[in-house]
């Protein structure tokens, strides 16, 4: 199994401002993602974060709003741009195994946006 | 895409009690997993079943993929087992994208 280090686990930032999400996995991994949850809601994707390239988005989320950094295997980073409240959510990061495509995810960060 | 949903949405048992939660889905999978996400959001990894029968102590999962659906048993409830649970499935084009289900919410009261 993967262990995901995700940091911080939670913040409450200002409207307007960034905060970036780091994610640490403690084994090289070819798939990152990002997801989002809202409020009472389910998990929803937000991006694959791809080595070496850019990230691929899913449909309602966008690079300028959600930019994601994959500088290596192991580590990948994830900024909230321009805060609103209606961002506040938790945020997750995820990787597989290298066995199968299990997921594995890291502790979330709760977010609030005041 | 593929469509997830779960029932029942919500379900509270007493202690001690028994609980089958079910996901179906829309379209063949790769991947199926059942998770537990706890009062503080961490989402714990309890079965990676995309087909066949699997147990853990009190826990045990079944996934029919011919047919489209999973159940989680919980037996002897404890009140740790309060939370909500997920299911989630890869695609068979899904390229290790997750797309989760609706959810169960379980409350066990002592």
């Amino acid at each position: 199994s993967a262990v995901i280090s995700q940091k911080p686990s939670r913040d409450i930032c200002q409207r307007g401002t960034s905060l970036t999400i780091q994610c640490q996995v403690d084994s090289q991994v070819t798939m990152m993602f990002w997801y989002r949850q809202q409020p009472g809601q389910s998990l929803t994707l937000i991006a694959t974060a791809n080595q070496g390239s850019e990230a691929t988005y899913e449909s309602g989320f966008v690079i300028d709003k959600f930019p994601i950094s994959r500088p290596n295997l192991t580590f990948s980073t994830l900024t909230v741009s321009n805060m609103s409240p209606e961002d506040s959510s938790i945020y997750l990061c995820s990787a597989g195994s290298a066995m199968n495509t299990e997921a594995f995810f890291g502790q979330g960060t709760r977010l609030t946006v005041v | 895409g593929i469509q997830v949903e779960q029932s029942p949405p919500d379900l509270i048992l007493q202690e001690g009690a028994n609980s089958t939660l079910r996901c179906n889905f829309s379209d063949s999978v790769n991947n199926l997993q059942w998770f537990h996400q706890n009062p503080w959001g961490q989402l714990i990894n309890l079965f990676y079943i995309p087909s066949g029968t699997k147990q853990n102590g009190r826990l045990s999962a079944t996934t029919v993929a011919t047919e489209r659906y999973s159940l989680l048993y919980i037996s002897s409830s404890q009140t740790t087992d309060s939370g909500v649970y997920f299911c989630a499935v890869e695609s068979n084009f899904g390229n290790e994208k997750l797309t989760f289900g609706t959810g169960t919410r379980l409350t066990i009261i002592p």
